[in-house]
C-alpha cells in the first residue's frame, strides 16, 4: 500500500503567489521527512527536511509545517517564482525511504 | 566536494539483453541505494547497499540485483529486459544508512528497452 500520500498531483500558481503542497502519512515510526524538488531530465535534489520533534521549519521561502498528531506535513513555497516550476516530491522515512507520488508544480509569469 | 555521478547517462537495449549501471556516491559516503522512476509508478526502492551488503530490498523481480564494491561505487544489474523495464533509474547515496540521513540523487541512467 502506498506509505505516504501526496497532493495535489499538479498545481498551477500564478508568480508571486503561494504553493502549498500536502502530504500524509500512516507509520508513527517515520522520523524523517524530506522533500525533493525535481527538473526534467534531472534527478531529484534535497529542499528541506524536517523530524517530527518540530512543527515547522523554514529556509527562504520554503517552509515545512508537521502535524505529528494528524501526521500531515506539507511545503509551502512562498512569493513562487517560473522557476520554482518543477515537481516536488514528499517522503518519509524509518529504516528507508517512501516517496510520494510528486506534484507538477507551474508557476505562471 | 562532487556530487552522485552516474554512467551511462543515457542506454538503449533490446528485450532480452542484460545491462549493467554504475553509480558512485558522494567521497565519504557508505550507503547507496537504487530506485526506479516512471511516470505511472514514481519513485520505487529496488535496494540499498551498505559497507558491500545489501541492507534493503524492494519489491522487484530477481531480474534486478546490485552490488557494492569497497570503495562504496555500486552497481545495478538488469537482466533479461522487458518492455517495462523501461525508466529512469536512479542513484542516491547517503554519509550513513539510509533512512536515518539525508539522501543525494545522482542524475539518473533513462533505459530504454525496444
Amino acid at each position: 500500500q502506498q506509505q505516504v500520500k501526496q497532493s495535489p498531483q499538479s498545481l498551477i500558481v500564478q508568480k508571486g503567489g503561494i504553493s502549498i503542497i500536502n502530504c500524509a502519512y500512516e507509520n508513527t515510526a517515520f522520523d524523517y521527512f524530506p522533500w525533493y524538488q525535481q527538473f526534467p531530465g534531472k534527478g531529484p535534489a534535497l529542499l528541506i527536511a524536517i523530524r517530527p520533534d518540530v512543527s515547522e521549519k523554514k529556509e527562504g521561502r520554503f517552509t515545512i509545517s508537521f502535524n505529528k498528531s494528524a501526521k500531515q506535513f506539507s511545503l509551502h513555497i512562498m512569493d513562487s517564482q517560473p522557476g520554482d516550476s518543477a515537481t516536488y516530491f514528499c517522503a518519509a522515512s524509518t529504516n528507508k525511504f517512501y516517496f510520494g507520488s510528486g506534484t507538477k508544480l507551474n508557476v505562471k509569469p | 566536494k562532487a556530487g552522485v555521478t552516474q554512467t551511462p547517462r543515457y542506454l538503449i537495449k533490446t528485450r532480452g539483453q542484460q545491462v549493467t549501471l554504475s553509480c558512485s556516491p558522494i567521497s565519504g559516503h557508505r550507503s547507496v541505494s537504487w530506485y526506479q522512476q516512471t511516470p505511472g509508478q514514481g519513485l520505487q526502492f529496488l535496494f540499498e547497499y551498505f559497507s558491500e551488503t545489501q541492507r534493503n530490498k524492494g519489491n522487484f523481480p530477481g531480474r534486478f540485483s546490485g552490488r557494492q564494491f569497497s570503495n562504496s561505487r555500486s552497481e545495478m544489474n538488469v537482466s533479461t529486459l522487458e518492455l517495462g523495464d523501461s525508466a529512469l533509474y536512479l542513484c542516491a547515496s547517503s554519509l550513513d544508512v539510509a533512512g536515518a540521513n539525508e539522501q543525494f540523487f545522482g542524475p539518473g541512467t533513462r533505459l530504454t528497452v525496444l
